[in-house]
């Protein structure tokens, strides 16, 4: 596509439900990354995939929080047992190398968990 | 993990006003990159630099490399109201495959 594309854009979810997020990242782009950003905030960095290559999982928060990236192209962000504190906008990034540190985002999903 | 600070992490100022925006980190990077976010939207690529000592101009927008690749700065000249957003330094760690991490932001309001 010609842009990194993110859905749902918005999920309203209960305490305790679990979520999915995909990203649909730009055609041929081998780095796919995910981020969390809580209101007025910076980047907060999850999960990064390179290629073929085991992903880098530093960043995620808990063992709640777990990422696959299928065919090398679309990525599911998932979220077991939401928690209120897991409330933020979570964007999605693809590159065309990781190395140049140019990503391009997707408009993000914002999670809100009552 | 490396850590990239950014300050001001607030900034108001009057149109037609001058402003600089610093990035500051103890460890190197591969390269540096500024992003631009407006509300609801994601992050926007403005610039990249790579070699120590570069600096590169985008319109009224100027950027900086340090000369030891650990900080950079954005400096805008007479800033518009349509610069106001939220402005993201971000670099590319040079260990652990090459994962970019960013700074904090600083959020820049201009008033007309």
């Amino acid at each position: 596509g010609a842009g990194v594309s993110q859905s749902p854009s918005n999920k309203v979810t209960e305490k305790g439900k679990d979520v999915e997020l995909r990203c649909d990242p730009i055609s041929g782009h081998t780095a796919l990354y995910w981020y969390r950003q809580s209101l007025g905030q910076g980047l907060e960095f999850l999960i990064y995939f390179q290629g073929n290559s085991a992903p880098d999982k530093s960043g995620l928060p808990s063992d709640r929080f777990s990422a696959e990236r299928t065919g090398g192209s679309v990525s599911t962000l998932t979220i077991q047992r939401t928690q209120q504190e897991d409330s933020a906008v979570y964007l999605c990034a693809s590159s065309l190398q990781a190395h140049t540190g140019e990503l391009f985002f997707g408009e993000g999903s914002r999670l809100t968990v009552l | 993990t490396q850590l990239l600070e950014q300050s001001p992490q607030f900034l108001s100022i009057q149109e037609g006003e001058n402003l600089t925006v610093y990035c500051n980190s103890s460890s190197v990077f591969s390269s540096l990159q500024w992003y631009r976010q407006e509300p609801g939207e994601g992050p926007v690529l403005l610039v990249t630099v790579v070699t120590g000592g570069e600096v590169k101009k985008l319109k009224r927008l100027t950027f900086q490399f340090g000369d030891a690749r650990k900080d950079s700065s954005l400096h805008i000249t007479a800033a518009q109201t349509g610069d106001t957003g939220l402005y993201l330094c971000a670099g590319a760690e040079v260990t652990g495959g090459f994962k970019t991490i960013f700074g904090a932001g600083t959020r820049l309001f201009v008033k007309a």
